[in-house]
């Protein structure tokens, strides 16, 4: 069974840094194109970033650029997230989403982890 | 960056009914387009990918259309599993990837 599971959510203070790690199972980690999607509360979807199967290309939300970094370890078929200078409009469910091969869409996804930042 | 816009907001409809979903892009996708349905408490599931095409495990009564800057998702007869939000996407200029504002299918 394809699976990805997030943790490392939590209560931050702004200014304040978090690692997101996603576990992933069931598929071959290291042939896929990852990417983390938010969702504040009550909101709609975000895109946050993407790296490909190799870590050679990444790119960011212009939200998130210079603040956020991406990252992935294929041998221990794992994705992070790592979040500095939070603020409170960080706050919501972090998913992490795997990129189809065919398309870029997202045809695999955890169940996110939430990160809430607040003084 | 393609700003996704999607009407209604909300959709209130009987069991049964056919429901009608819009997607506009504020330029051209293509055909890079996809619908994602997320019920409460869980994660996005991806329902449709080339604005047309139906992803593993979509069942039949989900129909995509549309290309260029106008799309559609029709649920042709909505049971009870199907009310949820529907987000639409597009991938054919990024980054970033965009997402609309996503429509609310309630029963009426």
């Amino acid at each position: 069974e394809v699976q990805l599971v997030e943790s490392g959510g939590g209560l931050v203070q702004p200014g304040g840094s978090l690692r997101l790690s996603c576990a992933a199972s069931g598929f071959l980690f290291s042939n896929y194109e990852m990417s983390w999607v938010r969702q504040a509360p009550g909101k709609g979807l975000e895109w946050v970033s993407d790296i490909t199967a190799s870590s050679s290309t990444i790119y960011y939300a212009d939200s998130v650029k210079g603040r956020f970094t991406i990252s992935r370890d294929n041998a221990k078929r794992s994705l992070y997230l790592q979040l500095n200078s939070l603020r409170a409009e960080d706050t919501a469910v972090y998913y992490c989403a795997r990129v189809a091969h065919y398309e870029t869409t997202f045809d695999c996804w955890g169940q996110g982890t939430l990160v809430t930042v607040s003084s | 960056e393609i700003v996704m816009t999607q009407s209604p907001a909300t959709l209130s409809v009987s069991p049964g009914e056919r429901a009608t979903l819009s997607c506009r892009a504020s330029q051209s996708v293509s055909s890079n387009l996809a619908w994602y349905q997320q019920k409460p408490g869980q994660a996005p599931r991806l329902l449709i990918y080339g604005a047309s095409t139906r992803a593993t495990g979509t069942p039949a009564r989900f129909s995509g259309s549309g290309s260029g800057t106008e799309f559609t998702l029709t649920i042709s007869s909505l049971q009870s599993e199907d009310f949820a939000v529907y987000y639409c996407q597009q991938y054919n200029n990024w980054p970033p990837l965009t997402f609309g504002g996503g429509t609310k299918v309630e029963i009426k």
